[in-house]
């Protein structure tokens, strides 16, 4: 069964840091892995998507990397601001018969300080 | 596309009643999900769609919950008899085969 573990669970940086947030997960046999952010009260908003055949995937200021044989994905975000305050979470796709099959981590909570 | 859409975005119930969500996916898009958000157990996967077909439905945490999906444009999710301890945010989300899924702004259940 597919585990995904994020750390930490909750970070606070001052506005102008880098962040860097982790994912783990245990079944190196994904297909791809997402990256997804989620506002209070807010459905998840899709940020980056890597296929199981790649390494790396950038958006602006944000960028994640895949290493699928040590289980691992970071997401950068450079350069923080307060509008990046958010719960960002990891989420592996597993093809299981037909579709897509998500497993999500519990998330890391960014508070990003004026 | 208005993306995915949930309806209502807020159910206050009393114990024992009857639930009904549901959901319209994006046009097009030929899988669909239902999650729950806790704060104990974060974001669960309840059951799977494909071309409206349930393929997974592991994650059902009773019989009390069932869902359907007559065609491709419409699914519920059906909680009876709701108890307090099923109030959380349930998701819906669609997807076209592997690509990226499409979120719900989601239906806060609230089971008094």
């Amino acid at each position: 069964k597919q585990e995904v573990t994020q750390i930490p669970a909750a970070l606070s940086v001052p506005e102008g840091e880098n962040l860097v947030l982790n994912c783990s997960f245990t079944d190196s046999a994904i297909y791809n892995l997402q990256w997804f952010r989620q506002d209070p009260g807010k459905g998840l908003t899709s940020l980056l998507l890597i296929q199981s055949s790649q390494r790396e995937q950038t958006s602006g200021r944000l960028n994640a990397s895949l290493d699928k044989s040590s289980g691992r994905s970071t997401l950068y975000i450079a350069a923080s601001q307060p509008g990046d305050s958010a719960t960002y979470l990891c989420a592996v796709g597993m093809i299981k018969a037909a579709g897509n099959k998500l497993t999500f981590g519990g998330g890391t909570r960014v508070l990003v300080k004026p | 596309d208005a993306g995915v859409i949930q309806s209502p975005r807020h159910e206050v119930t009393e114990m024992g009643q009857e639930v009904t969500l549901r959901c319209k996916p994006i046009s097009g898009h030929n899988s669909l999900f239902w999650y729950r958000q806790t704060m104990m157990r974060g974001l669960e996967l309840l059951i799977y769609f494909n071309n409206n077909v349930p393929i997974d439905d592991s994650g059902m945490p009773e019989d009390r919950f069932s869902a359907k999906m007559p065609n491709a444009s419409f699914s519920t999710l059906k909680i009876q008899p709701s108890e307090p301890r099923d109030s959380a945010v349930y998701f819906c989300a669609s997807s076209l085969r592997f690509v990226g899924y499409t979120f719900g702004s989601g239906t806060r259940l609230t089971v008094v």
